[in-house]
């Protein structure tokens, strides 16, 4: 089955310690987005790609980083965790980015900070 | 500023209906998604209106009204597995998605 898959689906790291956390998809979509998601709040995107092409939110923070290396994989670096980013993140992929698409999304992972 | 709202928490009875309403004020609109999303799991597509009006999909319908900035989620027929969150998010005029943060749907036998 097409799906979004995301590793691991719980991580624990300590605090300022680097954490990979990788997605990758079988559905062949150009667009692939990272959310943050924390208890009871709307998902917030932090960055998306529509194809190798990366659009950062203005508001995400420099501490996040993300690579594309082809279609199918996607990471989110985060180079120092702080207390404050322990929430659960989300990869979502869309056919297209020019009108509205369903997104699909992984299982997410679980990052705590300790 | 872009803005979603919708309730925080609803209750509801096994076997009634119950309607999640959304209103949202945004730049531009593009359509309006409805996902589910059970508690620590990832969201997962229920709906989409882009016209006006009421889509039906067995158990759940959806309706919009663009001049309101108004749309519900209606459930009917509530099974304990429809407890989880509802999350309303509108595409705005550069395509991106404006989400909601959910309303707390809990399910009593």
């Amino acid at each position: 089955d097409a799906m979004v898959i995301q590793n691991p689906r719980y991580q624990v790291t300590q605090f300022g310690k680097p954490v990979t956390l990788s997605c990758s998809q079988t559905l062949n979509h150009n667009v692939m987005y990272w959310y943050q998601q924390k208890s009871s709040q709307a998902p917030k995107l932090l960055f998306h790609y529509y194809d190798k092409d990366f659009n950062n939110e203005a508001d995400t923070p420099d501490n996040f980083q993300s690579r594309r290396p082809n279609t199918s994989f996607c990471f989110l670096d985060i180079r120092s965790p702080g207390l404050g980013d322990a929430a659960m993140y989300l990869c979502a992929t869309s056919r297209v980015q020019d009108r509205p698409s369903e997104q699909y999304f992984g299982p997410g992972t679980r990052l705590t900070v300790t | 500023g872009q803005n979603i709202d919708q309730p925080t928490e609803m209750t509801a009875t096994e076997g009634a209906i119950v309607q999640i309403n959304c209103t949202y004020q945004t730049s531009g609109f593009n359509g309006l998604f409805w996902y589910q999303q059970h508690a620590g799991e990832a969201p997962t597509f229920l709906s989409y209106n882009v016209l006006d009006g009421l889509e039906e999909k067995g158990r759940f319908s959806s309706f919009l009204s663009r001049s309101k900035g108004y749309s519900y989620l209606l459930l009917k027929e509530l099974q304990m597995k429809d407890s989880a969150s509802y999350l309303c998010a509108v595409v705005d005029s550069n395509y991106q998605l404006i989400w909601g943060a959910g309303t707390k749907l809990i399910i009593k036998p």
